[in-house]
């Protein structure tokens, strides 16, 4: 079973604030991703990272930042919260990057902003 | 960003009736094809991995197979259980790119 965890599962907060949501890995995983669903959507690709240091925006343009300063932790992080960023967010890894790699997601956070 | 379809958006099916769904996806430059199955409230998990044209996989009774050349796979379930609920998604891996995930087909399974 895939251990990866995030943090907070929901999260209400006012616009204008700053926040950042949590994800950790305990497989050793080298890849992590940031997905973003709004609902009845796809899910999109924010960022991902091939290891420490790497950072990469993905497919969908978002107004987010993440940081990979440890293998196994991929926080995501928003300025300045907005209404518009309201959305669920998932979190995955995998083990490499072949396009045949399974990736491992986490619970996901629901992030209202009011 | 490609255009990965899946048909139908959601269905109802009775608890030990069989379905299938489709998945849609440009076949240029194609390298596999993930299925997930996802429960609500719960992480999307892997089902199913396939590379090759023909391929066919099978997990219990979900199965799948895949036409590399005309870009599908269908995903079947035999005898629906309720605990089969969930949606499921599709996501299309291309050479160096990450998946592309399709919108998911949301399956009910009423006892």
């Amino acid at each position: 079973e895939a251990d990866i965890y995030q943090t907070p599962r929901y999260l209400v907060i006012g616009t204008g604030k700053k926040i950042t949501l949590e994800c950790s890995q305990t497989m050793g995983h080298d890849k992590m991703y940031w997905y973003q669903q709004d609902p009845g959507m796809e899910l999109h690709l924010i960022h991902y990272s091939y290891g420490v240091n790497s950072t990469e925006k993905g497919d969908l343009s978002s107004e987010s930042t993440v940081s990979r300063i440890r293998t196994e932790h991929f926080p995501l992080t928003l300025e300045s919260a907005r209404p518009s960023h309201t959305s669920q967010y998932l979190c995955a890894s995998s083990e490499g990057v072949a396009e045949t790699d399974t990736q491992y997601f986490g619970p996901g956070t629901r992030l209202t902003v009011l | 960003i490609l255009n990965v379809e899946q048909s139908p958006q959601s269905l109802h099916v009775q608890e030990g009736d069989s379905t299938n769904f489709t998945c849609s996806f440009p076949s240029s430059n194609f390298y596999a094809l993930h299925w997930y199955r996802w429960e609500t409230a719960k992480s999307p998990e892997a089902l199913f991995v396939m590379t090759l044209n023909g391929d066919e996989k099978k997990k219990g009774r979900i199965s799948a197979t895949l036409n590399t050349k005309e870009g599908y796979s269908y995903l079947y379930i035999k005898g629906s259980q309720p605990e089969d609920s969930a949606t499921y998604l599709c996501a299309p891996s291309y050479y160096g790119q990450n998946f592309v995930f399709g919108p998911g087909t949301r399956l009910s399974v009423l006892p």
